[in-house]
């Protein structure tokens, strides 16, 4: 099975921008999908496919990929930023089909 | 409004059963595959099963297969984990989860999750 892994912390000013990376051979041939979750409240889908936003999701979340890294960029973070982001994508063994979930980033808005 | 709501979680003793509801609402529930994912206190996400939207096919984690099995009633608009041999390492949030329809994998939609803690 595939591993994905993710930076355990990173920090930002706000207003500025931040890129959480994920990493994983996963990512050579699926999407990645990423989820915001604060304390004590269940994850939310933030982004999905190359670069789509669900419905009131603000746009300054974006992402991008190349390789076997994906990107979650928060551009002029906000204190409502600061939360646990995971990264999710297929296993890349395809068969039978399962999914992994990075460790996780805590974003820290300063 | 389109919502999931778990519930069926609580306190078991190891070795003992438990089985999990996901209510459904708001959506046609019978044209989404559907997950389990929990979450142990103070850790990270760790998906565990999949189901298909007719109830045909499903996948499990390492982890659970053997043991947690997943089912669904389209008629009652309500998902199931089934969970027999409960071991201490299953002590987690266990939150549902809908399959956005498309080429791009993502759970868009989450219950708010339901406690399982298996302890003597």
């Amino acid at each position: 099975s595939s591993e994905l892994t993710q930076d355990p912390a990173v920090s930002v000013a706000l207003g500025q921008t931040v890129r959480i990376t994920c990493q994983g051979d996963s990512f050579r041939n699926y999407y990645a999908s990423w989820y915001q979750q604060k304390p004590g409240q269940a994850p939310v889908l933030v982004l999905y496919g190359r670069t789509t936003r669900p419905s009131g999701i603000p746009d300054r979340f974006s992402g991008s990929s190349s390789g076997n890294t994906a990107s979650l960029i928060i551009t002029g973070a906000q204190a409502e930023d600061e939360a646990d982001y995971y990264c999710n994508s297929r296993d890349t063994s395809g068969d039978p089909l399962r999914y992994v979930f990075g460790p996780g980033t805590k974003v820290t808005v300063l | 409004q389109v919502q999931l709501v778990e519930s069926g979680g609580g306190v078991v003793q190891p070795g003992r059963s438990l089985r999990l509801s996901c209510a459904a609402s708001g959506f046609t529930f019978s044209n989404y595959a559907m997950h389990w994912v929990r979450q142990a206190p103070g850790k990270g996400l760790e998906w565990i099963t999949l189901i298909s939207y007719d109830g045909n096919k499903k996948y499990y984690a390492d982890s659970v297969k053997g043991r947690l099995t997943v089912s669904r009633d389209n008629s009652m608009n309500t998902l199931f984990l089934q969970m027999n041999g409960l071991r201490p390492e299953d002590t987690a949030v266990y939150y549902c989860a809908r399959d956005r329809t498309g080429p791009a994998d993502a759970f868009d939609l989450w219950g708010q999750g339901t406690m399982v803690t298996v302890s003597s």
